[in-house]
């Protein structure tokens, strides 16, 4: 079963409009992690979130963690092409017994 | 600099052949893992190794192989049992017990012809 859920699936934007990406977990989150990946390649990290209530931001992206620590978001202000990819959440082995439990990401595409 | 180098990027298998993909670091990390990627799927668990000579069969490891003699090596061997192999695989390591997360490789794009 999946224990992270991210919504949506894929989004369309164009060129300078914000966005969330969301990610649910069923459990209390230990940390949750956002990657980025772009087509054909490997995932690259942007964020760690730990405490309830956290953000955290890297040029144009924010990413948040609710108070009850089961909920994420990822906001990109003003997307750029370059923002385009799949991002995907994953959470603390600690959550989830030995290993990395990621979600099924998010794709997303910015039209210029 | 240090990293995970995945060889190769692409590679193209007949039907009934094994095929074995490299991965290495030099982060040294004690854990590492190999994950397969679908389209619209997320990233699903192979194998999994905390510590040389010793491995683990993720979610789904029937059709793989991997070995560890080496903390910096982690191959996996795709064999003739796996009915669906292709896919996108990707190498990670990690630190096991700290914040610091997953390092990834750049992946492997197999191919059956």
């Amino acid at each position: 079963s999946q224990e992270l859920e991210q919504s949506p699936q894929s989004l369309i934007v164009q060129e300078g409009k914000n966005l969330t990406i969301n990610c649910t977990s069923s459990k209390t989150l230990y940390g949750l992690y956002w990657y980025k990946q772009k087509y054909g390649e490997g995932l690259i990290f942007l964020m760690m979130l730990q405490k309830g209530g956290e953000e955290k931001s890297h040029e144009k992206i924010t990413a948040k963690l609710d108070e009850k620590k089961q909920q994420s978001s990822l906001h990109i202000t003003a997307s750029q092409p370059s923002h385009a990819g799949i991002y995907l959440c994953g959470a603390d082995p600690r959550n989830y017994g030995q290993n990395f439990v990621f979600g099924p990401g998010t794709r997303l595409s910015v039209l210029p | 600099d240090g990293g995970i180098t995945q060889s190769p990027k692409y590679l193209f298998r007949k039907e009934g052949q094994n095929v074995t993909l490299s991965c290495e670091q030099n982060l040294n990390h004690d854990a590492m893992y190999w994950y397969r990627q679908d389209p619209g799927q997320g990233l699903r668990l192979i194998y999994y190794s905390q510590i040389v000579n010793d491995f683990q069969k993720g979610d789904i490891a029937e059709g793989y192989s991997v070995s560890r003699e080496k903390k910096e090596s982690f191959p996996l061997t795709v064999t003739s049992a796996q009915k669906n192999p292709t896919a996108f695989y990707l190498c990670a390591s990690s630190i096991p017990g700290t914040n610091y997360g997953y390092t990834f490789g750049s992946g492997t794009r197999l191919t059956v012809v």
